[in-house]
């Protein structure tokens, strides 16, 4: 597609429950990374995918949260036994080349977990 | 691990008013972005540095990579009501090819018209 597109865009989840945020790069982009945002808060890194592999995972803050990411393409982020503190809005962006020219973002998943 | 300090938190300005934000880090970066964030969306690349003492503009937007290469700011010269929004800094650090930008915490802004 055009753009990055992440859904859903608004999830409430039940503390305890495993929720599946998925995440569409556009096409061609190799690196996709995913970002988490406190309200109120900047972007803490958590994961980041070059081709299907992961070098970089040290922004997982837990065990309990797992990403993959199949055919070069999408990517799912999966929060299990979900946690208050895990309520948040969840980017995700991807680049063609890392870095270098800046990443496009999609529009997040809203997490609320009651 | 890095942080990068952004300042100010947030500023509320007159339309017309010119505004002025910085970022600075502890290390080395050899690449600089400013991005803006809308309500609801995700941020939008505006301006993106390379080299220290670049300067760059991007229509009202003018943003600088230090010289030290440990800071960089943007200016954003007579705001008008759409440029509400949070403004990030993000860069990578020097020798850290690979790795995820890092962000800083934004400013918020509000103008006034």
């Amino acid at each position: 597609g055009a753009g990055v597109s992440q859904s859903p865009s608004n999830k409430v989840t039940e503390k305890g429950k495993d929720v599946e945020l998925r995440c569409d790069p556009i096409s061609g982009h190799t690196a996709l990374y995913w970002y988490r945002q406190r309200l109120g808060q900047g972007l803490e890194f958590l994961i980041y995918f070059q081709g299907n592999s992961a070098p970089d995972k040290s922004g997982l803050p837990s065990d309990r949260f797992s990403a993959e990411r199949t055919g070069e393409s999408v990517s799912t982020l999966t929060i299990q036994r979900t946690q208050q503190e895990d309520s948040a809005v969840y980017l995700c962006a991807s680049s063609f080349g890392g870095t270098l020219y800046g990443y496009t973002f999609g529009s997040g998943t809203r997490l609320t977990v009651v | 691990g890095q942080q990068l300090n952004q300042s100010p938190q947030s500023m509320f300005i007159q339309e017309g008013e010119d505004v002025s934000m910085n970022c600075t880090s502890s290390s080395i970066f050899n690449t600089w972005l400013w991005y803006k964030q809308d309500p609801g969306e995700g941020p939008v690349l505006l301006i993106a540095l390379y080299k220290a003492g670049e300067l760059t503009s991007n229509g009202r937007l003018t943003a600088q990579f230090g010289i030290t290469r440990k800071d960089s700011f943007l200016n954003i010269s007579a705001s008008i009501p759409s440029d509400v929004g949070i403004y990030f800094c993000a860069g990578q650090e020097f020798n850290q090819a690979g790795t995820a930008l890092i962000f800083g915490k934004g400013t918020t802004l509000s103008v006034s018209s």
